[in-house]
């Protein structure tokens, strides 16, 4: 069964540095999504992208963050500059289609800001 | 705007008895909702969803949910508890439209006792 891939399991970083985590959504999937979950609380929707663009985004989702499909199968989260309340559990999910269709989510990266 | 409460963020009960996980919404359109459960260490897996169609909605594993619009409900029953269904179960809204951004309820983590 086709399955939401993730990479890395786990990235610890420096406050400041930049980090990317990357997925690679179910192909032929058109919706793809960010969501994180801080340890101990729900899990937040970050943002949104289809046809090559943001759909929507959280009050969450600042300058700091961006989100690119590179090459039509990745789908990358990027934090410019980490800070230490950016440590959580960052999910990937794609969809695909219509908002009848499942949501299905990756493993998740942990990021750990040091 | 739309949010979910899930009453209880641990429940216990014994192999073999009933399972009732609680979940209430609110949302301004008409909802979609969700039930997704996390086994530890892994993804979020979808057990079931209402998209507007029959009430009563059946998932995997023997779970199934009810929308009740009236008491803006969908809560998650199981007639038996297995040793296997110990997890983190999320209920979520999400909207019937393109992008569909889910909001994730606190989440309520399941015991079994033997």
């Amino acid at each position: 069964e086709p399955e939401v891939t993730q990479t890395p399991s786990h990235q610890v970083t420096q406050m400041g540095q930049e980090v990317i985590l990357r997925c690679v959504p179910i192909s032929n999937h058109l919706y793809f999504y960010w969501y994180r979950q801080i340890l101990g609380q729900k899990v937040e929707f970050l943002v949104s992208f289809y046809n090559n663009e943001i759909s929507e985004k959280s009050e969450i989702f600042d300058d700091q963050f961006s989100v690119e499909r590179p090459d039509g199968s990745n789908f990358t989260l990027k934090i410019r500059s980490t800070k230490l309340e950016d440590s959580a559990m960052y999910f990937c999910a794609s969809q695909a289609a219509g908002a009848t269709d499942t949501q299905y989510f990756g493993p998740g990266t942990r990021l750990t800001v040091l | 705007a739309q949010s979910v409460t899930q009453l209880g963020s641990h429940v216990s009960v014994s192999e073999g008895a009933l399972v009732l996980l609680r979940c209430n919404y609110s949302s301004s359109v008409p909802p979609y909702l969700f039930w997704y459960v996390q086994y530890p260490n892994q993804g979020l897996q979808l057990l079931l969803k209402y998209t507007s169609a029959a009430t009563l909605v059946k998932g995997i594993n023997g779970f199934e949910a009810e929308f009740k619009k009236s008491e803006t409900s969908f809560h998650l029953t199981k007639p038996s508890a297995h040793m296997s269904d110990a997890a983190e179960y999320f209920c979520a809204v999400g909207g019937i439209q393109g992008a569909q951004k889910l909001v994730f309820g606190q989440g309520t983590r399941l015991t079994i006792n033997p």
